[in-house]
């Protein structure tokens, strides 16, 4: 069985520009979620879909950050402008189920803002 | 303060040595807990989930204590492979809503 798909697994842009990540969930998985992980740090939750709604968006900073899930499969997170703050690495997981099911993480995708 | 709590560590143990981790959660409400493992530049991977009774796999134990709100994570008989970062995760309600908390991970080197 394929795990989660992420690309690019590394990005480099200088502040301001903009830069998308997309990830494809493990087929079946109804719930995807995007996180954020700083160095040292613990994954941060940033939005959980449920199919193509996202059920929680509320440490997403929406200012900048935009994701979509449009027919409840693939998504894709942007960023833009991108700030220095925003150099992590960005994780999509996926899970059959919402709550407490295991989450099947993807290899992440190493953002570096200069 | 922190919602999941978690000695960064690093714990540099012998190989054959147990360690021990543990994990505070500030939520009462919490419902299900786990422990992960990443290894460097790697994702995260369930290692265990953590029952009310505890539950044990192979050289790997894991507790919860409902009433102090903390977990734990045994390990007996290190080996160089257990060399990682072992996440505390806990599923919080707020609401209706139910997500993962991560804690930020305690490092783990087994030295030969």
């Amino acid at each position: 069985e394929a795990g989660v798909v992420q690309s690019p697994r590394y990005k480099i842009i200088e502040k301001k520009q903009p830069v998308a990540f997309w990830c494809n969930p493990i087929s079946g998985h109804n719930t995807l979620y995007w996180y954020r992980q700083n160095l040292g740090q613990g994954p941060e939750l940033l939005i959980r879909y449920e199919n193509e709604e996202a059920v929680d968006d509320s440490q997403l900073p929406k200012d900048r950050f935009s994701a979509e899930r449009l027919k409840g499969v693939d998504s894709t997170l942007k960023i833009q402008p991108a700030e220095l703050g925003d150099s992590a690495v960005y994780l999509c997981a996926s899970s059959r189920l919402a709550g407490g099911e295991e989450q099947f993480f993807g290899p992440g995708t190493r953002l570096t803002v200069l | 303060r922190k919602e999941v709590e978690q000695d960064p560590g690093p714990f540099n143990v012998p190989e054959g040595a147990t360690v021990a981790f543990n994990c505070t959660y500030s939520n009462s409400a919490s419902q299900s807990f786990f422990w992960y493992r990443q290894d460097c530049r790697k994702e995260p991977k369930l290692l265990m989930s953590v029952y009310s009774s505890g539950n044990e796999d192979g050289r790997f134990t894991a507790q919860l204590n409902r009433a102090s709100q903390y977990i734990s994570l045994l390990i007996r008989d290190s080996k160089l492979s257990d060399s990682a970062t072992y996440l505390c995760v806990v599923n919080e309600r707020e609401g209706s809503a139910r997500q993962l908390t991560f804690g930020s991970g305690t490092q783990l080197t087994v030295l030969p």
